[in-house]
C-alpha cells in the first residue's frame, strides 16, 4: 500500500540544536512533496513544498528539506531551533492524483525544544 | 489569505446522535478534504470533494457521509455517532495540481 513514513515520533532538543526529521514515501513515480507544521493550538500550516527543480528547498522560519529520489526520502532539516519550533511536524505526498491534490500524510513528529 | 472556517472548535455529542461538521472556505477552490487526526496516526483521509455534488471516498469513510451543495461550504456527518469517532477533525481546500492545501482550526469532537 502507498504510504509515508516518519521516523521520529518525539524529538526533544535544545534551543541552538540542529535539527533533522526523516520522511520517506513508497511512491515510484513523480510525487509532490511537502512539510506541514502545526503549532500548539493552531491550524496546520505549510512549511514548504517540491514539486520539481533543485532538491533542496527552503521553506519559512529557517526550514529547508532536501529531495532524495534515490532514497525516496525528503528531510526536513534546520541548523539551529528555537523554543518557537516547537510543535508537530508532518510531512505529506502527493502521488500523482492528477487534480485533486489528495495528499498522504505521515503519523507525525513530535518536537519539543528546550530553553 | 485562504481561510478555512470550521463551525466548532469544541463538541461533545452523545452516542447514537447525528452529528454534523461544517467547513466553509473563501478561496474558491475546487477541491475539499475531511481527515481526522489521531495521535500517532497523523491525518487520515475521511472523504474529500473535488466539485459541487462531487465526492470520494477517502482512506478511513466507514461511519462517516459528506455533503457539498455550494462550493464554498463542505459537511461531514456522522450518522450514528460511536465513541470511537472521538478525535480532531480537520477541514482543509486546495486548487490541486501541485498547490498546497490550506486547513481549518479543527473541531475537537468528544462521543460520550
Amino acid at each position: 500500500a502507498q504510504s509515508v513514513s516518519q521516523h521520529n515520533h518525539h524529538v526533544i532538543l535544545s534551543e541552538a540544536a540542529s535539527l533533522e526529521l526523516g520522511c520517506n514515501y513508497s511512491y515510484g513515480g513523480t510525487v509532490n512533496l511537502f512539510w506541514y507544521v502545526q503549532y500548539p493550538g493552531q491550524h496546520l500550516q505549510l512549511l514548504l513544498k517540491y514539486f520539481s527543480g533543485d532538491p533542496l528547498v527552503k521553506g519559512i522560519k529557517g526550514f529547508e528539506a532536501e529531495f532524495i529520489k534515490s532514497k525516496f526520502s525528503f528531510n526536513l532539516r534546520k541548523p539551529s531551533v528555537q523554543w518557537s519550533d516547537t510543535a508537530e511536524y508532518f510531512c505529506a505526498v502527493d502521488p500523482g492524483s492528477g487534480n485533486t491534490g489528495k495528499l498522504i500524510f505521515g503519523q507525525g513528529t513530535t518536537l519539543q525544544v528546550k530553553p | 489569505d485562504v481561510k478555512v472556517t470550521q463551525s466548532s472548535r469544541y463538541l461533545v455529542k452523545r452516542t447514537g446522535e447525528k452529528v454534523f461538521l461544517e467547513c466553509v472556505q473563501d478561496m474558491d477552490h475546487e477541491n475539499m478534504f475531511w481527515y481526522r487526526q489521531d495521535p500517532g496516526l497523523g491525518l487520515r483521509l475521511i472523504y474529500f470533494s473535488y466539485d459541487v455534488k462531487m465526492k470520494e471516498k477517502g482512506d478511513i469513510p466507514e461511519g462517516y457521509s459528506v455533503s457539498r451543495e455550494k462550493k464554498e461550504r463542505f459537511s461531514l456527518i456522522l450518522e450514528s455517532a460511536s465513541t470511537n469517532q472521538t478525535s480532531m477533525y480537520l477541514c482543509a481546500s486546495g486548487q490541486g495540481g501541485n498547490q498546497p492545501q490550506h486547513f481549518g482550526d479543527g473541531t475537537r469532537l468528544s462521543i460520550l
